[in-house]
C-alpha cells in the first residue's frame, strides 16, 4: 500500500513563528504536492515538486516556501506564521502525469 | 484558466440514491477523479473515468461523463450513513502537466437515517 505520512496531525503555533510541516512518501513517487483546505474553497495548491530540488509555485504560494532534498520527503515552510494561515494542510504524491494522487492524513494548523 | 465547480451540500435519506454533480473547463483533461474525505482524514480515491468513456460502474458507484457539456456526476446507489463525507471531483490537466490535479470545492453529503 502507498503510504503518505505527515509529521503532525495537529499543530498550534504563535504568530511570527517559523513552522515546518513534513511529508514523507514510501512509493518512490516523482511528484509531491502541498495543498491547503478551507471550508467552501476546496483544495488549493500551494507548491509542488516534480523532482528532487525542483519546485514550482501553485495557486497560493505567498507566505510559504518548500524544500525537497530527498525524493521521499517534501517540506512546507511558513517563514513567519500568520493567523490567516490557520488551515488544514494536505500533502499528496503521485507517480507522474495523469496518475492518481495519494494523500496524507492532513495537519490541522492553528496560528494564534 | 482551469476551473472545477461543485455544489457544496447534499442531503439524502438512507437507502436513497445520491447524485453529486461537477462541471469542469479543461477540454483536454484525460482523467477525471472522484475522491472521498471522511471527517479528520485525508482524501481517498473512490473512482476515476478516462475521458473517452461515457460511463463507469463500480459496485454502488456510477460515474457519468458528458464531454460536450463538461459535466461529471457520481451516483451512489442505496446510500448508507457511512457514505457521509465530503466528495471532491478533480480533473487532470492536458499533456505536459506534471501530475497536477484541479479540485472542485467539495460536496458535503449528509445521509439521514
Amino acid at each position: 500500500d502507498v503510504k503518505v505520512t505527515q509529521s503532525s496531525r495537529y499543530l498550534v503555533k504563535r504568530t511570527g513563528e517559523k513552522v515546518f510541516l513534513e511529508c514523507v512518501q514510501d512509493m518512490d513517487h516523482e511528484n509531491m504536492f502541498w495543498y491547503r483546505q478551507d471550508p467552501g474553497l476546496g483544495l488549493r495548491l500551494i507548491y509542488f515538486s516534480y523532482d528532487v530540488k525542483m519546485k514550482e509555485k501553485g495557486d497560493i504560494p505567498e507566505g510559504y516556501s518548500v524544500s525537497r532534498e530527498k525524493k521521499e520527503r517534501f517540506s512546507l515552510i511558513l517563514e513567519s506564521a500568520s493567523t490567516n494561515q490557520t488551515s488544514m494542510y494536505l500533502c499528496a504524491s503521485n507517480l507522474g502525469a495523469r496518475s492518481e494522487q495519494y494523500f496524507g492524513p492532513g495537519t490541522r494548523l492553528t496560528v494564534t | 484558466g482551469e476551473d472545477v465547480e461543485q455544489s457544496l451540500f447534499l442531503s439524502v435519506r438512507e437507502g436513497d440514491s445520491s447524485v453529486i454533480n461537477c462541471t469542469y473547463t479543461d477540454s483536454s483533461s484525460t482523467y477525471l477523479y472522484w475522491y472521498k474525505q471522511e471527517p479528520g482524514a485525508g482524501l481517498q480515491l473512490l473512482t476515476y473515468i478516462f475521458s473517452n468513456m461515457d460511463m463507469k460502474q463500480d459496485q454502488r458507484l456510477t460515474v457519468l461523463l458528458n464531454k460536450k457539456d463538461k459535466h461529471l456526476s457520481l451516483r451512489i446507489a442505496d446510500t448508507q450513513t457511512g457514505d457521509s463525507a465530503i466528495y471532491f471531483c478533480a480533473e487532470s490537466l492536458g499533456s505536459g502537466n506534471t501530475g497536477k490535479l484541479i479540485f472542485g470545492q467539495g460536496t458535503t453529503l449528509q445521509v439521514k437515517p
